[in-house]
């Protein structure tokens, strides 16, 4: 089975830089997602860290530690538009194809 | 190129009803995952299917809940006997075959039982 940890809410101030972890232990470890979901629409997918390191994608960034079980999403230049639920998706080889998501964290930006 | 499109949006039933939520995946895409999300909670999975295989229905109901994904046509999730803890967002999303490809999710379908 597979169990991952976030914090329930953030709050940060616009311009600002803002992580949000995510740790998890996994029986098979293939790959970590994070998803952005305003409130009431649909998840979109924002990055995916299968090895370690950092990933960079414009103002977000996605860093994995397998060692460690633990994954942080890095949010630079908040925007009021960042505010939204932060999901982080573990995948694992043991389900193919199957992906299990923690419970998000509700990041609000404050002017 | 159409996302994954899912319908209806809203679906309104009474305890004791049947209820049918429809999700055609992105083109290209042979998997599918339906997720229930109750307000200000996190997406719980529920089933996971191919064409014509349920390959996990680990995270669905043993009663009144099935899912189906034929060989032509969209994937149905199907609730019989609705009752009001059935109220939810039941989100769709797809993939394509391949190990490292994230799910690109539908707008879901919100379902209120009166």
């Amino acid at each position: 089975g597979q169990n991952i940890d976030q914090p329930t809410e953030m709050t940060a101030t616009e311009g600002a830089i803002v992580q949000i972890n995510c740790t998890y232990q996994t029986s098979g470890f293939n790959g970590l997602f994070w998803y952005q979901q305003h409130a009431g629409e649909a998840p979109t997918f924002l990055s995916y860290n299968v090895l370690d390191g950092l990933e960079e994608k414009g103002r977000f960034s996605s860093f994995l530690s397998r060692s460690k079980g633990y994954s942080y999403l890095l949010l630079k230049e908040l925007q009021m538009k960042d505010s939204a639920s932060y999901l982080c998706a573990v995948k694992d080889n043991t389900n193919a194809g199957k992906s299990t998501f923690g419970d998000g964290t509700t990041l609000t930006v404050k002017p | 190129n159409a996302g994954v499109m899912q319908n209806p949006r809203h679906l309104v039933r009474r305890r004791g009803q049947e209820a049918r939520l429809r999700c055609s995946p992105m083109k290209g895409h042979s998997h599918v995952y339906w997720y229930r999300q109750l307000p200000e909670e996190g997406l719980k999975f529920m089933v996971y299917l191919q064409k014509e295989n349920i390959i996990d229905e680990s995270g669905m109901p043993k009663e009144r809940f099935s899912a189906e994904f034929p060989k032509e046509g969209p994937s149905i999730l199907r609730i019989q006997q609705v009752v009001r803890g059935d109220s939810a967002a039941y989100f769709c999303a797809s993939s394509p075959a391949g190990e490292h490809q994230p799910q690109h999710f539908g707008d879901g379908t919100r379902l209120s039982i009166l």
